[in-house]
């Protein structure tokens, strides 16, 4: 089984919202990682978790909050977005072993902000 | 840093081969990815190289040379399926994965 989870499939959420994208693997994978995709380019690298800790950052706006509650569960706040940052977040994650280090993606959340 | 490129766009007739290059410039580097993905899909892992050669896996293969930072992902014997765009992605140190711009394959028939 090489399925990670991602809801809600599809968010829309006005600027002054707060909401969560939530996202969970019971591969017993223990590195972690949100992405952020625009149309017709590739994902860009957000945040990096390994053994439940925040090992790269990739000095995204603190208007996006990331969250490792256990080895499972992935979560990205949300706040104060801007319309820019529109796109489609995909959640990913891997063995954290070291080799190969294959990443697994979830299906992603759509968002639009208005 | 990270360098990647790819070409943008490739077309190819059902049946035939394609075969997509990737070079790059990784600081670190430490493995090569190809995944396909289909618009509006999330990407799925296709090959890995690390060492210098051929991986093949069933219609699909993928070579990697180390010292040229080169890679191509060779398709064979061409589906309808198989238009997607195809990543390719250079991992460096901390599981960092830095994607290229992505190769879109138009399979016709």
């Amino acid at each position: 089984d090489t399925e990670v989870t991602q809801t809600p499939k599809h968010l829309v959420m006005g600027m002054t919202n707060k909401k969560s994208l939530k996202c969970e693997q019971h591969m017993g994978h223990r590195a972690m990682y949100w992405y952020k995709q625009k149309a017709k380019k590739p994902p860009e690298l957000m945040f990096v978790y390994s053994y439940e800790k925040l090992s790269i950052n990739e000095s995204v706006p603190s208007r996006f909050s990331p969250e490792c509650p256990n080895s499972s569960l992935l979560n990205l706040h949300l706040h104060a977005l801007q319309p820019e940052d529109s796109a489609l977040y995909l959640c990913a994650s891997s063995p954290g072993t070291g080799y190969q280090e294959t990443q697994y993606f979830g299906p992603g959340t759509r968002l639009l902000v208005l | 840093g990270q360098n990647i490129d790819q070409p943008t766009e490739m077309t190819a007739t059902e049946g035939a081969i394609v075969q997509i290059n990737c070079t790059y410039q990784t600081s670190g580097f430490n493995g090569l990815f190809w995944y396909q993905q289909h618009a509006g899909e999330a990407p799925t892992f296709l090959s890995y190289n690390v060492l210098d050669g051929l991986e093949e896996k069933g219609r699909f293969s993928s070579f990697l040379s180390r010292s040229k930072g080169y890679s191509y992902l060779l398709l064979k014997e061409l589906q309808m399926k198989d238009s997607a765009s195809y990543l390719c992605a250079s991992k460096a140190a901390g599981n960092k994965l830095t994607f290229g711009g992505g190769t879109r394959v138009l399979v016709k028939p």
